[in-house]
């Protein structure tokens, strides 16, 4: 089974520059979740998808990140302008539905991630 | 809102030696407890969850993590540490009642000396 794909891998940017990130789902998972992950810290979740509606965004700073799920499968997740503070790691995670449900089986599966480097 | 501590930032044990990595939660009701791995340039990688039952979880790669309600923690384990298990470990909390979403502990990075 494919895990969880994302592009680029890594991205070098100035800041003001917008830039863009891509991630595919395991095939099947109705929930996607974007995290970023700063040096030092551990990751924290921007926004969560169920199909192509977003269930949480309450973290996303909407001034200038956005993100879509056309057709509930990939995903985008765009900066712009780009700051010096975005500098981290995009996670992409994606799990087969959200309700943990009896027997807990909404485990999350990462992607690699992309490394974003504002300069 | 919940939250995770974990404690230390650095861990350096020798090869063949155990291991203890701590986690302390904050949240009123029973929580969702995990541990993720994540090497160099890697994804996260899931070791073990805890929902609910015995509170003694065995994961892969021969971890193990113990709930205690009375300590709010969900510490892992592992009884002998191979030099592959040098990585970064996060411990996470989900509920129900925030709509399952994880929060994560700074990590704890796991040196393992030969």
């Amino acid at each position: 089974e494919a895990g969880v794909a994302q592009s680029p891998r890594y991205k070098i940017i100035e800041k003001r520059q917008s830039v863009a990130f891509w991630c595919n789902p395991i095939s099947g998972h109705a929930t996607l979740y974007w995290y970023q992950q700063i040096l030092g810290q551990g990751p924290k979740l921007l926004i969560q998808f169920q199909n192509n509606g977003v269930v949480d965004d309450s973290q996303l700073p909407k001034d200038r990140f956005s993100a879509e799920r056309l057709k509930g499968v990939d995903s985008t997740l765009k900066i712009q302008p780009a700051k010096l503070e975005d500098s981290a790691v995009y996670l992409c995670a994606s799990s087969f539905n959200p309700g943990w449900g009896a027997g807990g089986t909404d485990t999350q599966y990462f992607g690699p991630g992309t490394r974003l480097t504002v300069l | 809102a919940q939250s995770v501590t974990q404690p230390d930032i650095h861990i350096t044990v020798s090869e063949g030696a155990s291991l203890e990595l701590r986690c302390n939660y904050s949240y009123g009701a029973t929580p969702y407890l995990f541990w993720y791995v994540q090497s160099p340039g890697q994804g996260l990688q899931l070791l073990l969850k805890y929902f609910s039952g015995d509170t003694l979880v065995q994961g892969i790669k021969g971890f193990e993590a113990e709930f205690k309600r009375s300590q709010s923690s969900f510490n892992l384990r592992k009884p002998s540490v191979h030099w592959s298990d040098a990585a970064e470990y996060f411990c996470a909390v989900g509920a129900a009642e925030y709509g399952n979403k994880l929060v994560f502990g700074a990590g704890t990075i796991l040196r393992v000396k030969s």
